[in-house]
C-alpha cells in the first residue's frame, strides 16, 4: 500500500459527458502528479500540483483540467470525453524536495468512455 | 520523440538466474533515474533510484547500472523469483533543472519461470 488513494476504481461513461477523479496523497507529501497509460503506451505525465499551485505541465489535453485542494487531495476534471480517452489514470504524490525525487503511486482509476 | 527507451518488451528468465533490464535516454538533462514495478491492475511501485553521480546503487537483489557516456542503464535482479514476474518502468527526470517530473519508457515485461 503506498499511501496514495484514489476515487473511483472504475468509471463507465459516454462519449461528451464529464467525470471528475479524485486523489488523496501519502500523509506529508504536498506534490500530486497525474499520469495516463493508454493500451501500450507508458505512462504519460499530464500535470503537477505543488502545494496547491500547478508546477508543470505535460500532455494534458485543453478538455482536462486538475486542482489540488487546501487539504492536499487533488482531482482531475476531464469534459468533452471522447472514446481515446479511456485509459488508466494514475495519480503519484512525492515530497518534492531536493534530492527526494521518488513518486508514490495511487492504484488508479480506469476510465472507460462508450 | 521518446526521451526514454525501453526497447525490449519483454524478457523470460529461469527461476534462480539473473534478469538484466536495459533502458536508454536521449535527454542529457536527465539526472536521476527510477525504476518501478506494476502488477496488473496495481499502480506502479518504486524499486530502486540513482542519482547522475553515481554509476550503481544496490538494494537487495536488484542493482541499478548507469553509464552516463552512453545514456544508458539497466537493471539488474539476482537471483530472480516468481514473484518478480512483472512490468518494469524506467524512469528519468531532471531534478537539477528543478524538474520533478517523471518521463517513462513504456516498459519491459520480465517473466520468471520456476
Amino acid at each position: 500500500d503506498s499511501g496514495v488513494t484514489q476515487t473511483p476504481k472504475h468509471l463507465i461513461t459516454a462519449t461528451g459527458q464529464r467525470v471528475t477523479l479524485r486523489c488523496s496523497p501519502r500523509s506529508g507529501d504536498l506534490s500530486v502528479y497525474w499520469y495516463q497509460q493508454s493500451l501500450d503506451q507508458g505512462l504519460q505525465f499530464l500535470i503537477q500540483y505543488y502545494n496547491g499551485e500547478e508546477r508543470a505541465k505535460g500532455n494534458i489535453l485543453e478538455r482536462f483540467s486538475a486542482q489540488q485542494f487546501p487539504d492536499l487531495h487533488s482531482e482531475l476534471n476531464l469534459s468533452s470525453l471522447e472514446l481515446g480517452d479511456s485509459a488508466l489514470y494514475f495519480c503519484a504524490s512525492s515530497v518534492a524536495a531536493k534530492g527526494l525525487n521518488e513518486q508514490f503511486f495511487g492504484p488508479g482509476t480506469r476510465l472507460t468512455v462508450l | 520523440d521518446q526521451q526514454v527507451k525501453q526497447n525490449s518488451p519483454s524478457l523470460s528468465v529461469q527461476e534462480g538466474r539473473i534478469s538484466i533490464l536495459n533502458c536508454d535516454y536521449t535527454n542529457s538533462m536527465f539526472d536521476y533515474f527510477l525504476w518501478y514495478k506494476k502488477y496488473p491492475a496495481e499502480g506502479p511501485t518504486f524499486l530502486i533510484s540513482i542519482s547522475s553521480i553515481k554509476d550503481k546503487n544496490e538494494d537487495g537483489r536488484f542493482t541499478v547500472f548507469l553509464n552516463k557516456s552512453a545514456k544508458h542503464l539497466s537493471l539488474h535482479i539476482v537471483p530472480s523469483q516468481p514473484g518478480d514476474s512483472a512490468v518494469y518502468f524506467c524512469a528519468a527526470t531532471a531534478v537539477r533543472a528543478g524538474s520533478y517530473q517523471l518521463t517513462f519508457g513504456k516498459g519491459t515485461k520480465l517473466s520468471v519461470i520456476p
